[in-house]
């Protein structure tokens, strides 16, 4: 099935630093959404972006839904170790009653502390 | 709000077998559930979504007699994987949608089957 072009597929950072990263894709969506989840655990979602052009922080957190609606980054400031795990993109078109999510493969982020 | 549960949070079961997963909503009416799998170090993949009191809706791929889908009532949805094979081992995730929570889908904590 489709899945969204996510990168980095992985980040090695020292606690302190800033991260980013993001997801585009070759159609558009009304939502973007970014998941962090932890080894065994279900995904937990972080932020929800439901407005092109739309910028949302939640604390350290901040995500922009692309203008054309074909991409989305999230960004991690003065990451801690306990931002360590999988963060997840996903697109969602809703178009009708079709509600899935398109998904990224995930960045892996380990921080150093 | 918009929690998720899931139980078992780990089964293993002999070849054969069948296990039943719970997914339920606990704060809010679900009215539509979604069922997932994840491999280790993959993405989710969708296998397929239940809206309450009609039959689920399946991907591409995914064997509706193997894996039964049931979506009885606004806060409950199981799926049980019928006849389990070593290779149906794997990381089970449903989410749910409704109530405050509009379209943005909330996950369950996940099941690990492991068929032996």
């Amino acid at each position: 099935g489709q899945q969204l072009n996510q990168s980095p597929q992985s980040m090695f950072i020292q606690e302190g630093e800033d991260v980013s990263m993001n997801c585009t894709s070759s159609s558009i969506f009304n939502t973007w959404l970014w998941y962090k989840q932890d080894p065994g655990e279900g995904p937990v979602l972080l932020i929800a972006l439901y407005k092109a052009g739309e910028l949302t922080s939640n604390g350290r957190l901040t995500a922009q839904f692309g203008i054309t609606r074909k991409d989305s980054f999230l960004n991690i400031s003065a990451s801690i170790p306990s931002d360590v795990g999988i963060y997840f993109c996903a697109g969602q078109a809703n178009a009708g009653n079709n509600r899935k999510l398109i998904w990224g493969l995930g960045t892996s982020l380990a921080v150093n502390p | 709000g918009a929690v998720v549960s899931q139980h078992p949070s780990w089964v293993i079961c002999k070849s054969g077998t069948s296990v039943k997963i719970e997914c339920r909503s606990l704060d809010f009416q679900a009215t539509t559930m979604f069922w997932y799998r994840q491999f280790p170090k993959q993405s989710l993949m969708l296998m397929a979504t239940s809206n309450e009191g009609s039959k689920a809706t399946y991907e591409q791929g995914v064997e509706k007699d193997k894996f039964l889908i049931n979506h009885a009532s606004l806060t409950l949805s199981t799926l049980t994987v019928t006849s389990a094979h070593p290779e149906d081992s794997s990381f089970y995730i449903c989410s749910a949608i409704g109530g405050t929570s509009g379209n943005t889908q909330y996950f369950g904590p996940g099941t690990r089957l492991t068929v032996l």
